[in-house]
């Protein structure tokens, strides 16, 4: 069964309002949770690490202001692109891992549209 | 610094015979894993293959296997009786032991199966 669960699969807004993006672990606790951003036809590009119980790590270049990261718990981290404008349009990814060399288990992603 | 490189952006296959996606990768850690994902068109990231630096055997995993050649650097992934469905991008990453839980990935190979 899934691993990591991420709602919605899909989200069409309009310019100037937010969108939060949820991303849960179901069969452990992840305290560290990864963001992706994906271009059409391009590799994953890591946005920020979610870190439970503290502020997120955000990769250079991505706008922490734009991009508000919440690792409330240990099963969930929610990512909230505010303002959103059609540049940021993509297809948005969540990923959490157990301890050591686990796997990298992905959510199914969300594909934001902003008209 | 992690680095992780898959030179063919696109590859065609041939339904039942054998393909090999290469991935060369770099980096200082004395222990590391690399992993294989799949991502079909529909965007989900499925985890392949895992294969650990001290691993002594190639990783396999039914029709999956990698091809880990150490001193090289490399860690191909093996498809072995290609099916239609095995269409899809498919994504070498690396963990590293220094570099806490990030992980790193390739840029990505499109293999296409051909009926």
């Amino acid at each position: 069964g899934a691993v990591v669960s991420q709602h919605p699969s899909r989200v069409i807004c309009k310019s100037g309002t937010s969108v939060k993006i949820e991303c849960r672990s179901l069969d452990f606790q992840a305290t560290t949770m990864f963001w992706y951003r994906q271009f059409p036809k391009q590799s994953l590009m890591l946005m920020a690490t979610s870190n439970e119980g503290s502020k997120a790590t955000y990769e250079q270049g991505v706008e922490k202001d734009k991009f508000l990261i919440n690792h409330a718990s240990l099963t969930l981290s929610t990512l909230t692109v505010t303002s959103a404008h059609p540049e940021d349009s993509s297809f948005y990814i969540c990923s959490a891992s157990r301890t050591g060399f686990s796997p990298l288990h992905f959510g199914n992603g969300t594909r934001l549209t902003v008209t | 610094a992690q680095k992780i490189t898959q030179t063919q952006p696109g590859m065609f296959v041939q339904e039942k015979e054998a393909v090999t996606l290469d991935c060369t990768y770099d980096t200082s850690d004395q222990s590391y894993g690399l992993f294989w994902y799949k991502q079909p068109s529909s965007g989900e990231m499925i985890f392949l293959i895992y294969q650990g630096s001290y691993d002594e055997q190639n990783a396999t995993e039914g029709r999956y296997s990698l091809n880990f050649q150490k001193a090289r650097k490399s860690a191909n992934l093996v498809i072995s009786a290609s099916q239609l469905g095995d269409s899809a991008m498919y994504f070498c990453a690396m963990r590293g032991s220094n570099t806490g839980n990030q992980f790193y990935f390739g840029t990505g190979t499109s293999l296409t199966v051909i009926p």
